[in-house]
């Protein structure tokens, strides 16, 4: 089974906002991050945030954790069609060589 | 331009046949892993490697072997042994390799994708 959740699939219109939701297991992570996948493309690193934190912000990009939860959101405002991907969350686990444990990935589709 | 490699982008193998993916870094990173991507999952670990002549097995090993011979390379051959080795293959580094406090955050290839027919 997975050890960090994400939903599959979401759909928002061009100009909205999109929020892609993560829970992990791991309460003693100590980042958490925030991949994005193209189609036939790599990955690409988008945001991180330490667990000491509860919110960062990178332009479009608002990340939120709830530590009591194990919650992680994505908030991508003002979404583009060029936003289209999959977004995967990822923690690392301690005593795990701190290897990361990526969730199944949110296929993001932007409507014009 | 620093960067991960991957070659070739696409892959066709016959049942039987053992098959070998590239994987080069000019990041001068020390930790590399090898991952496995199926529609609907997430990234599996196969192989990784900590430091030069050093590896280790991830989460879905079996049929698989690595080398880390050069500190920039660390291949992975697929062998007959694969079961179901169809799927998209994804290389990575990182600057540390575990037990570092930093974010150990990885770097990843373009990817592989590997259809036996």
């Amino acid at each position: 089974g997975e050890d960090v959740e994400q939903s599959l699939f979401l759909s928002v219109r061009e100009g909205d906002s999109s929020v892609i939701n993560c829970t992990y297991t791991d309460s003693s992570s100590t980042y958490l991050y925030w991949y994005k996948q193209e189609p036939g493309a790599g990955l690409q690193l988008l945001t991180y945030i330490f667990s000491n934190m509860d919110m960062k912000q990178d332009q479009r990009l608002t990340v939120l954790l709830n530590k009591k939860d194990k919650h992680l959101s994505l908030r991508i405002a003002d979404t583009q069609t060029g936003d289209s991907a999959i977004y995967f969350c990822a923690e690392v686990l301690t005593g795990s060589a701190r290897q990361l444990t990526f969730g199944s990935g949110t296929q993001l589709t932007v409507l014009p | 331009d620093g960067g991960i490699t991957q070659s070739p982008k696409y892959l066709f193998r016959k049942e039987g046949q053992n098959v070998t993916l590239s994987c080069e870094q000019n990041l001068n990173h020390d930790a590399m892993y090898w991952y496995r991507q199926d529609p609907g999952q997430g990234l599996r670990l196969i192989y990784y490697s900590q430091i030069v002549n050093d590896f280790q097995k991830g989460d879905i090993a079996e049929g698989y072997s690595v080398s880390r011979e050069k500190k920039e390379s660390f291949p992975l051959t697929v062998t007959s042994a694969q079961k179901n080795p169809t799927a998209f293959y994804l290389c990575a580094s990182s600057i540390e390799p575990s037990g570092g406090a930093g974010r150990n955050e990885q770097f990843f290839g373009p990817g592989t994708r590997l259809t036996v027919l």
